[in-house]
């Protein structure tokens, strides 16, 4: 089965707002990294983690490796936030195990 | 931040042809990686390399592929011959180091006829 449940599948916010997307992992990972996919269809690095949290800006991330999961902050969201988000998961064999994405959506 | 780079964006081929997808992976990064997403479905991997050597691959990775990263150059994903169900985005990433994080680039759009 799959290693990385993500979710919501689609988030909608309106401007100003904000929530949280997670990943659940099946197995223990070693790191886990988030990805916007831009209008191009490319990955954006958004953060790697070991361990612990980060903070950019309006994002956070934070990584459980222990408790099997990973979440995504987003803050104040804003029109040019709307896209698809992936979690992917480093199990410690040097490749990422993808979720299937969470499409997010903010409107004014 | 680090930039990968992938020639061509878009191949069209006929089925049991060749073909070459080259990367041009960050200047420092030692770690090579290539995964495929077919339309509607997750990335999965497909291969890392370092060091001149496939070191781990999934059972995605046909015996009809094949990597390689000549005397420093583009790394490459050979796919020879070519079946319809190879058609996918193909993207390659690159690390500085084992475990370490991954930088994608925009992907290869192989269409298989």
């Amino acid at each position: 089965g799959d290693q990385v449940e993500q979710s919501p599948s689609a988030l909608s916010l309106h401007e100003g707002t904000g929530s949280a997307l997670r990943c659940n992992f099946t197995t223990t990972m070693r790191a886990v990294q988030w990805f916007r996919k831009n209008s191009r269809g490319s990955l954006i690095n958004l953060f790697y983690l070991a361990s612990g949290t980060k903070e950019n800006g309006r994002l956070k991330s934070a990584f459980d490796s222990k408790e099997r999961y990973s979440t995504l902050h987003i803050r104040d969201a804003q029109l040019e936030d709307s896209g698809t988000y992936f979690c992917a998961a480093d199990s410690g064999y040097n490749k990422l195990t993808f979720g299937k994405g969470t499409v997010l959506l903010v409107s004014p | 931040g680090p930039k990968v780079l992938q020639i061509p964006s878009h191949q069209i081929i006929d089925m049991g042809q060749m073909v070459t997808l080259n990367c041009d992976p960050v200047s420092n990064h030692l770690y090579f990686y290539w995964y495929k997403q077919i339309l509607g479905q997750q990335m999965e991997f497909l291969v890392n390399f370092y060091n001149g050597k496939v070191m781990e691959k999934s059972k995605l990775f046909k015996d009809q592929f094949s990597v390689e990263r000549p005397d420093g150059s583009y790394f490459t994903l050979k796919i020879q011959p070519t079946a319809l169900e190879d058609s996918a985005v193909y993207f390659c990433a690159s690390s500085h180091r084992g475990g370490a994080e991954q930088f994608f680039g925009p992907g290869t759009r192989l269409t298989v006829l």
